[in-house]
Order: C-alpha cells, then sequence, then structure tokens
C-alpha cells in the first residue's frame, strides 16, 4: 500500500449500535498514525495519535487500536450517538502527512 | 481564544489576481502546515514550516509560497490565481517536528473561489 486508504467510505447506523472502520497505510518507515474527526462545516479534531504497534488508545466511547506490522488500524465507537456523525480521517506521518479519504459516519436517532 | 485562526474566511477572486491567506496560533508550537482540500474533499498537505525554516514542500505550484514573519505565523501568498486553484485551504499547528507524533490543530479554513 503506497497511500492511506479507508474504509468503508460511508457508513450508516443507528443510534446506540457499535461501529468500526478501517484505516490501512504503508507498513514500512512508519512514525505515527493519526486519527481526526471532521464535523460538517468545522476543522478536523484530533482523536488520537499512535505511535507503538499493538498500541490502543481510548477517548469516552471511542477508542482506537494500531498494527504497524500489517500496516492497519481500526477504529471503534461503542453505542453510538447522533453528535458522532462526522467524517473520521487517519493521517500516516513519516515526516509529511498522508491523510486517508475518512469515513463519513452518520447516526440516526 | 482561537488556538488557530485564518483571514479571511471567504476569499472571491477572479482568475489573474494575487491574494494571501494568513494564519496564526497561539499556541506556541513549533511547527506549522498548509493543507489544501481537493475537489474530491482530500486534505492534502502543500507546506509545513519549522522554526521558520520550509520542511515540506509538496509537488504545488510555485505561485504559491509561504511566508512565516514568526513562529506564530506562516501565511499563505498565491500569485496569478488560476480557476483550479479554487478551494479550501486550512491551516494547521503542531508541537514537534512535521508529520511527527503531535496532534495538529487547525484553523477554521479559507474557501478560495476564483472566477
Amino acid at each position: 500500500i503506497l497511500n492511506v486508504e479507508q474504509s468503508p467510505q460511508s457508513l450508516h447506523v443507528q443510534e446506540g449500535d457499535s461501529t468500526n472502520f478501517t484505516c490501512s497505510f504503508p507498513s514500512s518507515n512508519f512514525y505515527a498514525l493519526h486519527w481526526y474527526r471532521w464535523e460538517t462545516a468545522k476543522s478536523p479534531e484530533a482523536l488520537f495519535v499512535m505511535t507503538l504497534n499493538g498500541d490502543e488508545k481510548k477517548k469516552g466511547r471511542i477508542s482506537a487500536t494500531l498494527n504497524t506490522k500489517e500496516g492497519y488500524s481500526y477504529l471503534y465507537i461503542k453505542g453510538s450517538q447522533p453528535e458522532d456523525s462526522a467524517t473520521y480521517l487517519c493521517a500516516f506521518a513519516n515526516n509529511d502527512m498522508r491523510f486517508g479519504a475518512g469515513t463519513r459516519l452518520t447516526v440516526k436517532p | 481564544d482561537t488556538a488557530v485562526s485564518q483571514t479571511p474566511k471567504y476569499l472571491v477572486t477572479q482568475m489573474g489576481n494575487d491574494k494571501s491567506i494568513k494564519c496564526e496560533q497561539n499556541l506556541g508550537h513549533d511547527t506549522m502546515y498548509w493543507y489544501k482540500q481537493d475537489s474530491k474533499k482530500f486534505l492534502k498537505i502543500m507546506f509545513s514550516y519549522n522554526n521558520k525554516e520550509l520542511i515540506i514542500n509538496e509537488t504545488v505550484p510555485n505561485r504559491f509560497s509561504p511566508k512565516s514573519p514568526d513562529k506564530a505565523h506562516l501565511n499563505l501568498h498565491i500569485n496569478s490565481l488560476e480557476l483550479g486553484d479554487s478551494a479550501v485551504y486550512f491551516c494547521a499547528s503542531s508541537q514537534g517536528v512535521t508529520g511527527g507524533s503531535y496532534e495538529q490543530y487547525f484553523g477554521p479554513g479559507t474557501r478560495l473561489t476564483v472566477t
């Protein structure tokens, strides 16, 4: 993988559902993996920065895992709420920043 | 207090003009960035500045030039604007070095429309 790829492109879930999405990135020359939350008409806000293989980070109902050897990270949202609706971006950092296209999450009440 | 601010928020101008977008951060960060959100909504890094030195210069046209009068400011100058320059431009800042392990703080974005 040369670029950062995110899947799915979009996701619609019901309030209360748990969900997860994937970020795939180059497994060589890894330095850091960033996750950002981007609400419509706002600017991206940092969720996590992960650097070590096997890292797991958590912020409230949102958590992320990192596998640098195989080049992927998962973002999990437990018990989705309408306010979680946003685009979730990951970025591969190694002397520059390469962003994925994002996963657009819509949580229906 | 706004951590990363950009002015103007909207900029409408004609082809061929020269324009600037200003960015200021009050976080004491070492590195500042400019990103372009392209037509497919991708965020692509254009430049970063660390301690007033250009660290990254992606393959952007040389009509675009970053100018950093001090550590808290990174302005973007665009000469001879073209239709394809229409986009949203985001400024950001972080501690540490470019593309490192520190989270980035983004400004609100500047929507540039070239007519």
